[in-house]
């Protein structure tokens, strides 16, 4: 089975600090996704990488960016975390090498980030 | 551009009763359509896929969704709701050899017993 782990379920930071969300997947995929999920909005977009140290930006990457040193490890950065960025944070991947398979996407069970 | 409307953020349902969840897509390019559902407290999960071979796709769990080009649907159903298909639901769309999904907004199924 994929497994797609999240290192944190619920983390509490304050404003204005630095906040890294990981991602681990452990199938070799070469596709790693972060969205934000929010009641109302269903999920969006905030960073994509096809390959290590390769990103695009999604729907709403502003006040984040992204590494990946390793195809493995996807992390999400919240360069000065503020309250607007409270929510579910959800990092999934997917294989990328073939037509068919490259948009099933798997996920991780997701981060609670609240920012007071 | 891709988008999904899923209509009802809210559905209940009485257990055995029909499941039925809406879904309408716009795409410039033939679609590839999918439903994740998300339980709670957990990531999501791909339920059903359609990739332009049969129009009726069946999924994991009894479900199953049709796509009809003519109505730009692909509604989900189920013939008889059991309690654990309580969660929330997702459409979402993309095209051919595209990695990126487009997802609705979500569908919260209730199951009253």
């Amino acid at each position: 089975d994929v497994k797609v782990t999240q290192s944190s379920r619920y983390l509490v930071k304050r404003t204005g600090e630095k906040v890294f969300l990981e991602c681990v997947q452990d199938m070799d995929h070469e596709n790693m996704f972060w969205y934000r999920q929010d009641p109302g909005l269903g999920l969006r977009l905030i960073y994509f990488s096809y390959d290590v140290k390769m990103k695009e930006k999604g729907d709403i990457p502003e006040g984040y960016s992204v590494s990946r040193e390793k195809k493995e490890r996807f992390s999400l950065i919240l360069e000065s975390a503020s309250t607007n960025q409270t929510s579910m944070y959800l990092c999934a991947s997917s294989f990328g090498r073939a037509l068919d398979t490259k948009n099933i996407q798997y996920f991780g069970a997701g981060t609670r980030l609240s920012v007071l | 551009a891709q988008s999904v409307t899923q209509l009802g953020s809210h559905v209940s349902v009485s257990e055995g009763a029909l499941v039925l969840l809406r879904c309408n897509y716009s795409s410039s390019v033939p679609p590839y359509l999918f439903w994740y559902v998300q339980y709670p407290n957990q990531g999501l999960q791909l339920l059903l896929k359609y990739t332009s071979a049969a129009t009726l796709v069946k999924g994991i769990n009894g479900f199953e969704a049709e796509f009809k080009k003519s109505e730009t649907s692909f509604h989900l159903t189920k013939p008889s709701a059991h309690m654990s298909d309580a969660a929330e639901y997702f459409c979402a769309v993309t095209g051919f050899g595209n990695e990126k999904l487009t997802f609705g907004t979500g569908t919260r199924l209730t199951i009253i017993p």
